[in-house]
Parts: C-alpha cells; structure tokens; sequence
C-alpha cells in the first residue's frame, strides 16, 4: 500500500529561523511530489511542484528537494515569519496521476 | 486570475437527504480530482478525471456517492442518501501536472 508519511506532525519555532519539513513515501513510480499550504478552515495553496526527473525546486524562502532513492522530500523554509504559520502538506503522485497525501505538519512561528 | 470554483461554500442538510456539490476547474486543465477531508483521516481522494473521462472512483462508497463531469467546464460530486459520517470539507481540485485546489464545501449531515 502506497504511504506518504510527514515528520514531524507539529512544529513551533522562533520567528527568523530555517526549519524542515519531511516527507517520506514508499511508492518509487514517482510521477511527482507537490508540496501545499493549508490554513485554517481554507483550501489548499499549492507551493512547489517537484518532477521525478528533477532534484529541487525554489520559490523565494523555499526550497523543495526531492531523493527518489530513499524516498524522501524536503521543504527548507528559510528566515520563518508568522505569517508561514500554517499546515503544510505533501503530496506524491504516481505514473496515473493518482495524488496520495501526507498528514501534515503543523507548523507555527512566534513573533 | 484563474481558479477553482467550487459551489455551494457551506451545505447543512439532514440524514436521507441527497446532496449535490458543483466544481468548475481552471480553464485547460484535464484533470479533476474530488478529496474529502476530516480531522481523522486527512485528505482522501474520491475519484479523478481525465479529459473527463473517470479515470480512478475506488476512493467512494458506491452505493450512495457519484462523480460525473457532464462537460469540460462542470464536474459534480453527488451523495444519495446521505449519512451522517459524510460530514466533511469537500474539495475539488484540477491541474495538468500541478494540482490547484477549490475553497471547498463544508458539509454537515445531521
């Protein structure tokens, strides 16, 4: 059975520093791994969209990174603000684009 | 500013009721996905579409739910009758490789 599994489950931090959120799956037919952002009671914000022939993708203080070998994501958020307070979610896609999602990390940084 | 709209936003409705949910996705997008999330089991997917054709449905309980995307601008995700435990946040998303997701339909059965 295919897992995506996120560590750690919650996570609070000082405002300005660099954190990182894991992912782990077991399906090695990666199609791609997508990286979201959930905040209360919202949908999903799309983040960062990792292809399997890729190795990491930036958007200004984040860095995605993806390891197919171990099976295993990373999102690098760098100088973290408040306003990145949020679940953040992964999500890994096979060949037939069936998405299995990850359980989250919440993440809240203070001021 | 393209997005995924999804119709109605909040729906409260009793048990037996049929409930009936609207998702329009991003124009050229060809693949749509319909989630279900709960605080216990997080996101699930439902059932997904592929230039509309149904492409994976084994996430839905059959004997009472139905996806169908009628035409390229509409899917709808349908509940007959409902129960009690399908209260949850609805969501649509489409994409070609990323996924965008819906604001959701909040549904409470009673």
């Amino acid at each position: 059975k295919q897992e995506v599994t996120q560590i750690p489950a919650a996570l609070s931090v000082p405002e300005g520093e660099n954190l990182v959120l894991n992912c782990s799956f077991t399906d090695s037919a990666i199609y791609n791994l997508q990286w979201f952002r959930q905040d209360p009671g919202k949908g999903l914000t799309s983040l960062l969209l990792i292809q399997s022939s890729q190795r990491e993708q930036t958007s200004g203080r984040l860095n995605a990174s993806l390891d197919k070998s171990s099976g295993r994501s990373t999102l690098y958020i760098a100088a973290s603000q408040p306003g990145d307070s949020a679940t953040y979610l992964c999500a890994q896609a096979s060949g037939t684009y069936k998405y299995i999602f990850g359980t989250g990390t919440r993440l809240k940084v203070l001021a | 500013d393209a997005r995924v709209t999804q119709t109605p936003r909040h729906k409260v409705t009793e048990m037996g009721q049929e409930v009936t949910m609207r998702c329009q996705p991003i124009l050229g997008h060809n693949t749509v996905f319909w989630y279900r999330q709960t605080m216990m089991q997080g996101l699930e997917l439902l059932a997904y579409f592929r230039n509309r054709a149904p492409l994976d449905d084994s996430g839905m309980p059959k004997d009472r739910f139905s996806a169908e995307m009628p035409d390229a601008t509409l899917a709808t995700l349908k509940i007959q009758p409902s129960e009690p435990r399908d209260s949850a946040v609805y969501f649509c998303a489409s994409g070609l490789n990323e996924q965008f997701f819906g604001p959701g339909t909040r549904l409470t059965v009673l």
